[in-house]
């Protein structure tokens, strides 16, 4: 049974980093049939899809328009898990943070998901 | 990209059909058979309940069902049960490697 488990401050600073992790039991960060997203859920912004990471041949990773110039999505192979980082954040940036699983057979539709984690921007 | 359109809420009486509609573009909902359907209680992660337009997932009620015609994609749900209450997400891929959500229904049942 796959499992995510979610980690990371609920509080962040506006202009800091936003630093999120997700521990992945039952499945491997480095499978060559799953690939290890962030999506974010906000009043204002509804279910926004941030961006993921997989390896087939070599790693890859894909981000939405929206975030691209200031988010980075990393394996940690060493620990099966993956993170997520969001630079210079405001109070957009607010939101419950999920991490989800894209697996086989669910190509290309989310799974699995981790708890999420309420994410304030505020000083 | 701009989210997909699905109505606000939607309502029906226990052991009735609804259907819960998701429009998009030809450059997502059109051009792909990906569209997924999320279910999400208050305070939870959302469940997939649809993926590639129709297909259930293992442990997933047959009371689901999904459809979809052009740019539209529809969510059916019939002898609706107490439980089914909750918040509906369709989400499609949208080329370029990026995905879209829609802006959520509110189901209550009656």
């Amino acid at each position: 049974q796959v499992q995510l488990q979610q980690s990371g401050p609920g509080l962040v600073k506006p202009s800091q980093t936003l630093s999120l992790t997700c521990a992945i039991s039952g499945d491997s960060v480095s499978s060559n049939s799953a690939a290890w997203n962030w999506i974010r859920q906000s009043p204002s912004r509804g279910l926004e899809w941030l961006g993921r990471t997989y390896q087939r041949s070599k790693w890859y990773n894909d981000y939405a328009v929206s975030v691209k110039s200031r988010v980075i999505i990393n394996p940690d192979t060493s620990k099966n898990q993956f993170s997520l980082q969001l630079y210079s954040v405001t109070p957009e940036d607010t939101a419950v943070y999920y991490c989800a699983r894209a697996g086989d057979p669910t190509t290309y539709a989310f799974d699995i998901w981790g708890q999420g984690t309420m994410v304030t921007v505020s000083s | 990209q701009s989210a997909l359109t699905q109505p606000a809420s939607v309502s029906g009486s226990p052991g009735q059909s609804i259907t819960i509609s998701c429009t998009g573009t030809s450059s997502d909902v059109g051009s792909y058979n990906v569209v997924s359907w999320y279910q999400q209680h208050p305070g939870k992660a959302p469940k997939l309940m649809i993926y590639e337009d129709s297909k259930r997932p293992s442990g997933v009620s047959n009371r689901f069902s999904g459809s979809k015609s052009g740019n539209t994609a529809s969510l059916t749900i019939s002898g609706l049960q107490a439980e089914d209450e909750a918040d509906y997400y369709c989400c499609s891929y949208a080329g370029s490697s990026t995905w879209v959500f829609g802006g959520g229904t509110k189901l209550t049942v009656l």
